[in-house]
């Protein structure tokens, strides 16, 4: 157990579902991230959140939608997705997005998603 | 932009040293960091070094670190099967994000 906590681990869904990740953590962290891990790039930073407020958007689609009502808990909703939306989606959080504190990120074990 | 590079695969015997290695590009990061990824888990924080310093180490991992030439190492004495996974170097260029290298998988042989 890390202290970063993602539910749930597995999600099987179809292209008309709407499902959401929940990502939690009580480390006292500020800032928390969404990541995609898949075959075809191994790590691809989505969201970033600094104390509840998004400051970053890496481009990604709107069929995923990010919601951060306080700085212990992430969630990422989906909805419409395509099956090369199937990955690995790992959160982490970090004290702030500055880099001050203890270095590094803390990750969770991730949510495996199928996209049928 | 950023990059950081690392070779994709690395075998080794069990008992044998491991040595991973890493280049990047950006020198603004004040630490560098190696993850590891087990099957089916997140990554986990193995270590990280200080951009001041040229080696750590921790038990069987020594970090090297050449900063003149944005290399970065990491070498696992004693390989064990528990040791197979997926090695992820890092960096935090000053004012951005971490910048993950695509990661090298080790697998140990018996």
């Amino acid at each position: 157990e890390t202290g970063v906590t993602q539910t749930p681990r597995h999600l099987v869904m179809g292209m008309t579902n709407k499902k959401s990740l929940k990502c939690e953590q009580h480390l006292g962290h500020n800032a928390m991230y969404w990541y995609k891990q898949s075959a075809k790039k191994p790590l691809e930073l989505m969201f970033v959140y600094n104390f509840k407020e998004q400051t970053e958007n890496n481009s990604v689609p709107s069929r995923f939608s990010p919601e951060c009502p306080n700085s212990s808990h992430l969630f990422l909703h989906l909805h419409t997705l395509q099956p090369e939306d199937s990955a690995l989606y790992l959160c982490a959080s970090s004290q702030t997005t500055s880099g001050t504190g203890r270095p590094g990120y803390t990750f969770g074990s991730g949510t495996r998603l199928t996209v049928v | 932009g950023e990059d950081v590079e690392q070779s994709l695969f690395l075998s080794v015997r069990e008992g044998d040293s491991s040595v991973i290695n890493c280049t990047y590009t950006d020198s603004s990061s004040t630490y560098l960091y190696w993850y590891k990824q087990e099957p089916g888990a997140g990554l986990q924080l193995l270590t990280y070094i200080f951009s001041n310093m040229d080696m750590k180490q921790d038990q069987r991992l020594t970090v090297l670190l050449n900063k003149k030439d944005k290399h970065l190492s990491l070498r696992i004495a004693d390989t064990q099967t528990g040791d197979s996974a997926i090695y992820f170097c890092a960096e935090i260029p000053y004012g951005q994000n971490f910048v993950f290298g695509p990661g090298t998988r080790l697998s140990v042989l018996p």
